[in-house]
């Protein structure tokens, strides 16, 4: 799976959006981009994955680059509750091992 | 309410005594995996199934056995546990082969702190 670079650390204010990027530059072509973040010490939770296409649900946007080099999760409103630990995965569609990284850790502040 | 729980939630233990954490999923996944959390190090995967009766190894799996008897539970099993296996461990499961494509969206566990003194 290709290895993902985050930076270590982002702040955002309450209410604006929150751009989250990650570099994936050794991407292949069958490899998703997922996200998951976790709150203080509680069990990550999913948000979004892609493969190609920007995807969209109801926590957060996932745009892709057209090169699938790098991609940037949004939260389009943050909220304080959004203040968490975020990792950007890549991995096949089918696999074994899931490898997360430090990811990055987003304060939202008041 | 689908969830994966994990039991116990919290464990202090000693040194060499033999100890199971329980996992169990009631959303039908075929794969699940453990993983341990440490400060610094992130989270590391030390087992995985993806299938009853198909387990394989993570990047961590010294020191840990796991078995797959049933599609719902995935025992993490400490023989002899140690110092070094203090740590905070999260139980996941997802879904697995669905038509044409692996769903590889992860669902996790509370997490369980265990402490070997």
């Amino acid at each position: 799976d290709a290895k993902t670079t985050q930076p270590p650390s982002m702040d955002c204010a309450e209410g604006r959006a929150a751009n989250l990027p990650c570099n994936h530059s050794t991407i292949s072509g069958n490899e998703y981009v997922y996200w998951y973040r976790q709150i203080h010490s509680q069990g990550p939770q999913y948000i979004i994955h892609g493969l190609k296409n920007n995807e969209t649900n109801e926590m957060a946007s996932l745009i892709i680059t057209e090169d699938r080099k790098s991609s940037t999760l949004i939260l389009p409103h943050a909220t304080l509750r959004d203040t968490a630990v975020y990792y950007c995965i890549v991995r096949r569609s089918y696999g074994q091992n899931f490898v997360f990284g430090p990811g990055t850790r987003l304060s939202v502040l008041p | 309410e689908a969830q994966v729980t994990q039991n116990p939630r919290y464990l202090i233990t000693v040194t060499g005594k033999k100890l199971t954490v329980t996992c169990s999923q009631n959303m039908n996944h075929e794969y699940m995996s453990w993983y341990r959390q440490d400060p610094g190090l992130g989270l590391r995967q030390i087992y995985y199934s993806m299938n009853v009766e198909v387990t394989d190894k993570g990047d961590v799996p010294e020191g840990y056995k796991v078995s797959r008897k049933e599609k719902r539970n995935f025992p993490l099993i400490l023989e002899s546990p140690s110092p070094n296996q203090t740590s905070l461990y999260f139980c996941a499961s997802s879904p697995g082969w669905g038509g044409e494509r692996f769903w590889d969206t992860q669902y996790f566990g509370p997490g369980t702190r265990l402490t070997v003194l």
